[in-house]
């Protein structure tokens, strides 16, 4: 079965060290990988994809095919990068968009 | 470009009442989704739709319908509330499904309450 877990619901750092939310899966095929991101009273929104190899605000997200593994990464956290973050896999022609269960990320001053 | 609009943003109902959350999106998106969010569960599938006239069932259908009569519109329908279908529930759509690299444009949310 396909599955996407994201194993800490919730995360707390301090601001300035460094963030890494954990998105592993299990899927048949090769996956593209999103992180989608939901601030405080806003809207759901895409952080970044895996196919584009981009740093969004800091981020990076590394794809690790050997242990399936998508993980989102900040150097330095910020006190702005408080939000509920999901990975989410996406299979060429799949129907389904199917998220993690996400992982509340806290900043601490 | 007004993107994905969900109405209304909040609604509280009494257990048994029905109702329609309404979603409509103005860019010609070909695929539709509706999904509610819920503490500890994260974001769950309920139904989405690859076109207009075609549904299908996501992760947790049960209670809810939906139509696609149209390319923009999407209403999902409680038939009956009951107090396990409180959540805050979000539209998506994005251009095609058929792409990989396509991504979700979501509406702000819709916070339901079944008392």
């Amino acid at each position: 079965a396909q599955r996407v877990t994201q194993p800490e619901k919730l995360l707390s750092v301090f601001k300035g060290a460094p963030v890494e939310l954990k998105c592993n899966y299990s899927y048949s095929g090769s996956p593209e990988l999103f992180w989608y991101v939901q601030y405080s009273r806003q809207r759901l929104q895409l952080l970044l994809r895996h196919i584009s190899r981009e740093s969004i605000k800091g981020f990076t997200a590394d794809l690790n095919k050997g242990e399936t593994s998508f993980h989102l990464k900040k150097p330095f956290a910020q006190e702005e990068d408080s939000a509920m973050y999901y990975c989410a896999p996406v299979i060429q022609g799949a129907q389904k968009l199917v998220f993690g269960q996400g992982t509340r990320l806290t900043i601490n001053p | 470009n007004a993107g994905v609009t969900q109405t209304p943003k909040f609604q509280v109902l009494k257990t048994g009442q029905s109702m329609t959350l309404q979603c409509a999106q103005d860019m010609n998106h070909e695929y539709m989704s509706w999904y509610r969010q819920d503490p500890g569960m994260g974001l769950r599938l309920i139904h989405y739709s690859v076109g207009a006239g075609i549904t299908d069932q996501g992760e947790v259908p049960n209670g809810y319908n939906v139509s696609r009569s149209t390319t923009e519109d999407f209403p999902l329908r409680l038939l009956s509330a009951a107090p396990s279908q409180t959540s805050v529930y979000f539209c998506a759509s994005s251009l095609s499904y058929s792409s990989r690299n396509e991504k979700l444009f979501f509406g702000s949310g819709t916070q339901l309450s079944v008392l």
